[in-house]
């Protein structure tokens, strides 16, 4: 069975642009959350997507976004890039994320680098 | 709120010797939890996890983890370390109630092994 997939592993962008980041969950997976990783602030929350609608926003400004298809595809979005920007984009998938209250476990993609210069 | 200590930022150990990595967890009631790894360039691999039941978790790669609520603690353990084992490693939270359906992270503890 396919793990969730990333597209495009490696990117390069310069500040102003926009960028789209993609992210196909496990088959069957209908919880996609996005996280943003750097040195120096760690892994962090950006957003989850259950059923093609935003269950819960993390503390990142209006540039960044996101939005599910119904086949569970994520795509997510920052606009007007900046160099702080820079940071692994990870992308995570479960059955139905962790508010059911049972509890799903969370896999997460290899990531997608971005490098804003 | 959530919140995860790894107060270990670096650990080396020398190949065939135990292992343990800390974590600490603030959460109003039992959470869940997990135990990641992550090599250099690459995504978050799942080690455990704990939702309930026994608190004593078995792992992939020989690796288990201790959930003990009176010290809000879920340290991980391995007996014999491996040299592929060096990577880092992340524990995480989240919560069981409401929709706040995400992970909150420690800062992670990178693991060394010297042969």
């Amino acid at each position: 069975k396919a793990g969730v997939t990333q597209t495009p592993r490696y990117l390069i962008k310069t500040r102003g642009q926009q960028v789209t980041l993609s992210c196909s969950p496990i088959s069957g997976h209908r919880s996609v959350s996005w996280y943003q990783q750097t040195p120096g602030q760690g892994l962090q929350f950006l957003f989850e997507y259950f059923s093609e609608t935003q269950r819960n926003k993390g503390n990142f400004p209006g540039r960044f976004s996101g939005r599910q298809f119904s086949n569970s595809r994520s795509e997510m979005n920052v606009s007007t890039l900046e160099l702080g920007d820079s940071a692994l984009y990870l992308c995570a998938s479960s059955l139905a994320g962790l508010a059911t209250g049972s509890g799903n476990t969370i896999y997460f993609g290899e990531g997608s680098w971005l490098t804003v210069v | 709120a959530q919140s995860v200590t790894q107060p270990d930022i670096h650990i080396t150990v020398s190949e065939g010797a135990s292992l343990e990595l800390r974590c600490n967890y603030s959460y109003g009631a039992t959470p869940y939890l997990f135990w990641y790894v992550q090599s250099p360039g690459q995504g978050l691999q799942l080690l455990l996890k704990y939702f309930s039941g026994d608190t004593l978790v078995q792992g992939i790669k020989g690796f288990e983890a201790e959930f003990k609520r009176s010290q809000s603690s879920f340290n991980l353990r391995k007996p014999s370390v491996h040299w592929s084992d060096a990577a880092e490693y992340f524990c995480a939270v989240g919560a069981r109630s409401g929709t706040a359906s995400k992970l909150t992270f420690g800062t992670g503890t990178r693991l060394q092994v010297t042969l």
